[in-house]
């Protein structure tokens, strides 16, 4: 089954401990971008990444990282999570040509404390 | 702001009805996507639609879009319980391949 599976669920943390949210796609998409979803916001792009080893900033990166070493896996790094990243994380891949169809993940909801 | 501007926010309406909502935008587009959220898990995309396309069609859904008002609508046609959900525009812009996403529609449908 075609599918984008983001890990884990639900995370609560701490202020300042590094975290790592894994985002993987079975459908060969050179496409993968991470999005944060807070009420009233809609989502908002924290980066993207066009193709392996190729990835750029979205409308919201400060505070994150990310990192592009295989077509499947585009995980999402907190260095020192604050507060104010408290949010509702998705990942998604796209589908290539004219397509452009998101497949988005179930969602990662950080709490940091 | 770039995003799309949905209306109305939220929607509440019977089993059977119609629902309608509308996606505003201020600069001109490549594409309108519709996406489905239910109640915080991931987007599912519904419908796309190119700007040199004025409506389409996906089962229950009809999507139309006036570039010259820069909006776009989606109708769901007899609507039913399993709709619920909350509905987003995402906008193309000509010169990226980023997509830009409203705040999104709350449809509740009541049995």
């Amino acid at each position: 089954e075609a599918q984008v599976t983001q890990n884990p669920r639900y995370l609560i943390t701490v202020t300042g401990k590094k975290l790592t949210v894994t985002c993987s796609q079975n459908m060969n998409h050179e496409y993968m971008s991470w999005y944060r979803q807070d009420p009233g916001l809609g989502l908002r792009q924290i980066y993207y990444s066009m193709n392996v080893e190729v990835t750029d900033k979205g409308d919201v990166p400060e505070g994150y990282k990310v990192s592009r070493k295989e077509k499947r896996n585009f995980p999402l790094i907190l260095e020192s999570p604050s507060p104010n990243q408290t949010s509702l994380y998705f990942c998604a891949s796209r589908s290539p040509g004219g397509d452009e169809k998101l497949f988005f993940g179930s969602g990662t909801q950080l709490s940091v404390l | 702001s770039q995003q799309g501007e949905e209306d109305p926010q939220a929607l509440s309406i019977q089993e059977g009805e119609n629902a309608t909502m509308n996606c505003s935008y201020k600069t001109s587009i490549n594409n309108l996507q519709w996406y489905r959220q239910n109640s915080g898990r991931g987007l599912v995309h519904l419908i796309l639609i190119r700007s040199n396309e004025r409506e389409k069609h996906s089962g229950r859904l009809r999507v139309t879009l006036d570039t010259s008002k820069k909006s776009s609508s989606l109708l769901i046609t007899a609507s039913r319980a399993a709709d619920t959900a909350s509905y987003f525009c995402a906008l193309r812009m000509d010169s990226s391949y980023k997509l830009i996403f409203g705040s999104g529609t709350r449809l509740l449908v009541r049995p």
